[in-house]
């Protein structure tokens, strides 16, 4: 089935400091989210974005759809300790008509630990 | 605004049983999609469900079936239960005209 190249896979900084992730497809997307998932816990929509090249944020993170509509980026600005969780990002494939309308394809998740 | 809800949280059972998790949409969404998370990997979508019928359905065999009630709430049905199918499965809400979906903290299924 369809892929979604999401990396890095893992990341470990320091409180403070930024942080950027990304999603690539060899598929155009007609629409890109991003999750975060705690340990336990269902997926939390972040950010989503439905137009090529939308640059769109929601506090400190900002996230853009590829001008390709073959993937994505999620930054998060001046990390802080609940930051700490995996991120995934997802998408609906465009052209696929009806039978594939709301199906979610989501990346391998990157897992981010920030230290104080 | 009631969000979305999964029960039961936590479940075992044993090889050829056979399950039935339940999910409650958030208020005003009308559709229903499930998800099999395995462990370290990101949701693998099993099936949607609107107007209380099946619309799109991922790579997962007859085994894993669905209903969805009129007030919008669903079920995920696995029969002839295999290890592989221990998982956190994952019910998702959204509106038909719209691709965001509100997930709901899970079920962890265990096979045994």
């Amino acid at each position: 089935g369809q892929q979604l190249n999401q990396s890095p896979q893992s990341m470990f900084i320091q409180e403070g400091e930024d942080v950027s992730m990304n999603c690539t497809s060899s598929s155009i997307f007609n629409t890109w989210l991003w999750y975060k998932q705690d340990p336990g816990e269902g997926p939390v929509l972040l950010i989503a974005l439905y137009k090529a090249g939308e640059l769109t944020s929601n506090g400190r993170l900002t996230a853009q759809f590829g001008i390709t509509r073959k993937d994505s980026f999620l930054n998060i600005s001046a990390s802080i300790p609940s930051d700490v969780g995996i991120y995934f990002c997802a998408g609906q494939l465009s052209g696929a008509g009806g039978t594939s309308y709301g199906k979610l394809t989501f990346g391998q998740g990157t897992i981010l630990t920030v230290h104080p | 605004e009631t969000g979305v809800t999964q029960s039961p949280t936590h479940l075992i059972k044993t090889r050829g049983q056979q399950v039935t998790l339940r999910c409650s949409s958030q208020s005003g969404h009308n559709t229903v999609s499930w998800y099999q998370q395995a462990l370290g990997q990101g949701p693998q979508f099993i099936f949607q469900y609107y107007r209380e019928e099946e619309n799109g359905r991922g790579n997962f065999p007859p085994r894993f079936s669905g209903l969805q009630f009129p007030n919008y709430s669903s079920e995920l049905n696995v029969n002839a239960l295999e290890l592989d199918d221990s998982a956190l499965y994952l019910c998702a809400s959204s509106l038909r005209s719209r691709n965001e979906q509100f997930f709901g903290p899970g079920t962890r299924l265990t096979v045994l």
